[in-house]
């Protein structure tokens, strides 16, 4: 079975500001895909970045970006230029493929200050 | 492009009674759905995975005669609680893959207080 960390419950920065999220997780499965979802007060659930595990090259997306390690098991992500509109709760979520069920870490609460 | 909807967003219930959550997938066909429960502050946890005219598959601890998951067509997947009870209080959401898409696509959830 797989599992994901997340090991920071809360986080906070400063607009404009970079702040990395971590991400763990355990799997044997060696072509697995993982992403970083953001939920914000509304509760939906919107996809932020994705990693397929077979590319070495990290992910990028504007301001979000990854630091996929897959020897660590590691998957973190980096928001650059903090945004208030960037406070939200951010999930890292693992899946095996295609119709494959996903599975999420616990979460971390971002708030971006003024 | 990817859309997907749920219905009601938020619904208030008798203990007792049932209740029917529909996820609808409006621009793509959805060979399979999956629906998830989420406690405040939580994460989302995985209930059951539904392909298509085949009968759902539960992940474990979730009553499948509770929480009855019908996936009658490409578009179309329905959560019934059934004999809802205060305990049944939570956030329900639905998320729907093509075929051949690792990729899935969130419903914007449904609020469910059970009174």
């Amino acid at each position: 079975a797989q599992t994901v960390t997340q090991s920071q419950p809360e986080m906070s920065v400063q607009e404009a500001e970079t702040v990395t999220l971590s991400c763990t997780y355990d799997t044997s499965e060696n072509n697995y895909y993982l992403f970083w979802y953001k939920q914000p007060p509304s509760r939906q659930m919107i996809l932020v970045i994705r990693q397929e595990a077979y590319k070495q090259q990290n992910a990028t997306e504007n301001r979000f970006s990854v630091n996929f390690q897959k020897a660590a098991k590691s998957f973190s992500l980096k928001i650059s230029d903090s945004q208030l509109g960037d406070t939200a709760m951010y999930f890292c979520a693992f899946s095996t493929g295609t119709a494959s069920k996903l599975t999420f870490g616990t979460g971390t609460r971002l708030q971006v200050t003024l | 492009g990817a859309v997907v909807s749920q219905h009601p967003s938020r619904v208030i219930c008798k203990s007792g009674t049932s209740v029917k959550i529909e996820c609808r997938s409006l621009d793509f066909q959805a060979t399979t759905m999956f629906w998830y429960r989420q406690f405040p502050k939580k994460s989302l946890m995985l209930m059951a995975t539904s392909n298509e005219g085949s009968k759902a598959t539960y992940e474990q601890g979730v009553e499948k005669d509770k929480f009855l998951i019908n996936h009658a067509s490409l578009t179309l997947s329905t959560l019934t609680v059934t004999s809802a009870h205060p305990e049944d209080s939570s956030f329900y959401i639905c998320s729907a893959s093509g075929t051949g898409n690792y990729e899935q696509y969130f419903g914007p959830g449904t609020r469910l207080t059970v009174t």
